[in-house]
């Protein structure tokens, strides 16, 4: 079973400013890490797919880094916007099986 | 494309029935993931099919079981419900677990 863990829980952030948060996984038998975005009543959408010990990913505001060697990837929000009010989850990829960890919730405070 | 569709929406049982749970794919998926979510707890996964073939099973009991069709259609099934499994359950469909795509849920409640 793998325990992915994610922090902070949650955290608030005003408008405008940046913001990072951490998923850790273990380094053993990596495939995949995955990020997800997920609003109120609506479904996870995928951010980002990482496979590659450092490598980096952008979707506009939104990146991500991934060090597969010591198990950690880190999500950063630059600029934050109302509209990334949401709960990130990542998941480890492992045998077939994504282990998703519990998420940050993120709310951006206007 | 079509994007994941769920079926039923919502659903109420009562305890000791038993339900079915049915999800389509994006047309060109055959991979489909279900997962579990209550209150208070992050995505649990329930198992994972790829051409009718199932590739792993999260830590469910027994009474909670899958299938997937020729089309790629997925269906679960929990039996004896009991009041815990109150959830949203999602289903993802993918290329063979890389980007996973979700629908929008089932929301079972168990009275």
């Amino acid at each position: 079973i793998l325990n992915v863990e994610q922090s902070p829980q949650s955290l608030h952030v005003q408008e405008g400013d940046s913001t990072n948060f951490t998923c850790s996984f273990p380094s053993s038998n990596f495939y995949a890490l995955h990020w997800y975005r997920w609003e109120t009543a609506k479904s996870p959408e995928a951010l980002f797919v990482m496979t590659l010990n450092g490598d980096e990913k952008k979707k506009g505001r939104i990146s991500a880094t991934l060090n597969t060697k010591e198990g950690y990837s880190y999500l950063y929000i630059k600029g934050s916007q109302p509209e990334d009010s949401a709960t990130y989850l990542c998941a480890s990829l492992d045998d077939y099986k994504l282990s998703f960890g519990a998420g940050t919730t993120v709310t951006v405070r206007a | 494309k079509a994007g994941v569709t769920q079926t039923p929406r919502y659903l109420i049982k009562t305890r000791g029935q038993q339900v079915t749970l049915s999800c389509s794919p994006i047309s060109g998926h055959r991979s489909v993931s279900w997962y579990q979510q209550t209150p208070g707890q992050g995505l649990q996964f329930l198992f994972e099919y790829f051409s009718e073939t199932q590739r792993n099973k999260g830590n469910f009991p027994g009474r909670f079981s899958g299938r997937q069709f020729s089309n790629s259609r997925s269906e679960m099934n929990v039996s004896t419900l009991e009041l815990g499994d109150s959830a949203l359950y999602l289903c993802a469909s993918s290329s063979d677990m890389k980007t996973q795509y979700f629908g929008p849920g089932t929301r079972l409640l168990v009275l």
